[in-house]
């Protein structure tokens, strides 16, 4: 059955650095997102993905956040600078179509020291 | 901004009883979906409903939206150690797209 696979599965770093959080979406999916969950919090939504460009983004998704699609398989999360509010568990996710029927990856624990 | 609250925020049954879980909008539902996540893993997509009224079933979990399409149910019937884990709701905007608000999850513990 295909899924979604994310690396790394949890990646330690220092505050100012930059780190790139990877997804290999299913192959046949169009629609793509990065969500992310604080410890204890609500899983919250960082930006959605389609057509090789933003379609939509939360407050959250601030300059400091980028994503692309540079082969047409892997899709990125950059960080540019991490801060310490951005350790969290985030989850890429895609979709064939445009709904809320999303498949998720199993995430990428980010820990900001 | 919509809100979604659900309760409880935990559950413990013993195995083979029936349990509910409520989701209940702070506004109008457009798209409403269920999913489940074990600890530390990512989302499964359990059920999607959208019109009021609407019940949907797989296995021994059956969904439910109310005809003012505010309150979301989550019934399972006889349930199974398999069944644990966090169950979230989640909410698309009118356009129902995969941008979704969650609710705080409810975590069910199934003891045998």
């Amino acid at each position: 059955e295909p899924e979604v696979t994310q690396t790394p599965s949890h990646q330690v770093t220092q505050m100012g650095q930059e780190v790139i959080l990877r997804c290999v979406p299913i192959s046949n999916h169009l629609y793509f997102y990065w969500y992310r969950q604080i410890l204890g919090q609500k899983v919250e939504f960082l930006v959605s993905f389609y057509n090789n460009e933003i379609s939509e983004k939360s407050e959250i998704f601030d300059d400091q956040f980028s994503v692309e699609r540079p082969d047409g398989s892997n899709f990125t999360l950059k960080i540019r600078s991490t801060k310490l509010e951005d350790s969290a568990m985030y989850f890429c996710a895609g979709s064939g179509v445009r709904t809320g029927e999303l498949f998720f990856g199993e995430g990428s624990r980010l820990t900001v020291l | 901004s919509q809100e979604l609250e659900q309760s409880p925020q935990s559950l413990i049954v013993q195995e083979g009883k029936n349990l509910t879980i409520n989701c209940t909008s702070s506004k109008t539902l457009y798209g409403l979906y269920w999913y489940k996540q074990k600890y530390g893993e990512g989302l499964i997509f359990l059920m999607m409903l959208q019109k009021g009224g609407e019940e949907k079933s797989h296995e021994k979990i059956t969904a439910k939206l109310d005809e003012k399409k505010q309150q979301s149910s989550l019934h399972i019937t006889a349930s199974q150690p398999s069944h644990a884990g966090i169950y979230l709701c989640g909410a698309s905007g009118s356009s129902n797209t995969g941008k979704l608000i969650f609710g705080q999850g409810t975590t069910l513990q199934v003891k045998p």
